[in-house]
């Protein structure tokens, strides 16, 4: 399977500890995106690289919160002291940056973070 | 800034039945529009999207989009309901040509499918 690949798919953690998520992007995707989604609610944008350039943070990603894509392949995404308000569904996208526009964006299946 | 509103986060019709999904758009510039698809416990599905040209888009699996500027209006419809099209649906928006491609979704809107 080639698509977008998440891991891992569940974590269920104390209020206070570290969590780290992995995203692998389709091999040859260039832009990669995490996205956050809580129960009822759309995704929410949080981050996006362009390679192993992080090019925008939203303000939704506190101090707390820090992704990095060292080689410009996978990516990981650590919350640091969580808090009961971080659970919910963490959405990895990745797509090819065309000349003059975008490419689609497929999506990972997620990682549900439960913070107890 | 980009934003969305679906308009009933619950939409139920009978098997098929015509199926429409309403979303509007807010965008400060042309914007390019999306409807993605979610199942239980799985990722977004893209079902169509709009870039440029024609205003009718055709998607995956039956279902089609128009967008209309003067309404800033992209329903979702189809023309028959399958069982099998129950799920949770988003339309999103991003800013079109060279941007990066930010997805600003709604809040999704629940299909119900009944035999």
């Amino acid at each position: 399977d080639t698509g977008v690949s998440q891991n891992p798919r569940h974590k269920i953690t104390k209020r206070g500890q570290n969590v780290t998520f992995r995203c692998d992007p389709i091999s040859e995707h260039n832009r990669l995106y995490w996205y956050r989604q809580t129960l009822g609610q759309g995704p929410e944008f949080l981050t996006y690289f362009q390679n192993e350039a992080q090019l925008e943070k939203s303000r939704l990603l506190s101090d707390r919160f820090s992704a990095e894509r060292p080689k410009g392949s996978f990516s990981t995404l650590e919350i640091q002291r969580t808090e009961q308000g971080d659970s919910a569904m963490y959405l990895c996208a990745s797509s090819l940056r065309l000349a003059g526009g975008q490419g689609e964006q497929f999506f990972g299946p997620g990682t549900r973070l439960t913070v107890l | 800034a980009q934003s969305v509103t679906q308009l009933g986060s619950h939409v139920s019709v009978s098997e098929g039945a015509l199926v429409l999904l309403r979303c509007n758009y807010s965008s400060s510039v042309p914007p390019y529009l999306f409807w993605y698809v979610q199942y239980p416990n799985q990722g977004l599905q893209l079902l169509l999207k709009y870039t440029t040209g024609a205003t009718l888009v055709k998607g995956i699996n039956g279902f089609e989009a128009e967008f209309k500027k003067s309404e800033t209006s992209f329903h979702l419809t189809k023309p028959s309901a399958h069982m099998s099209d129950a799920a949770e649906y988003f339309c999103a928006v991003s800013a079109g040509g060279t941007s990066y491609g930010k997805l600003t979704f709604g809040q999704g809107t629940i299909l119900t499918v009944h035999p």
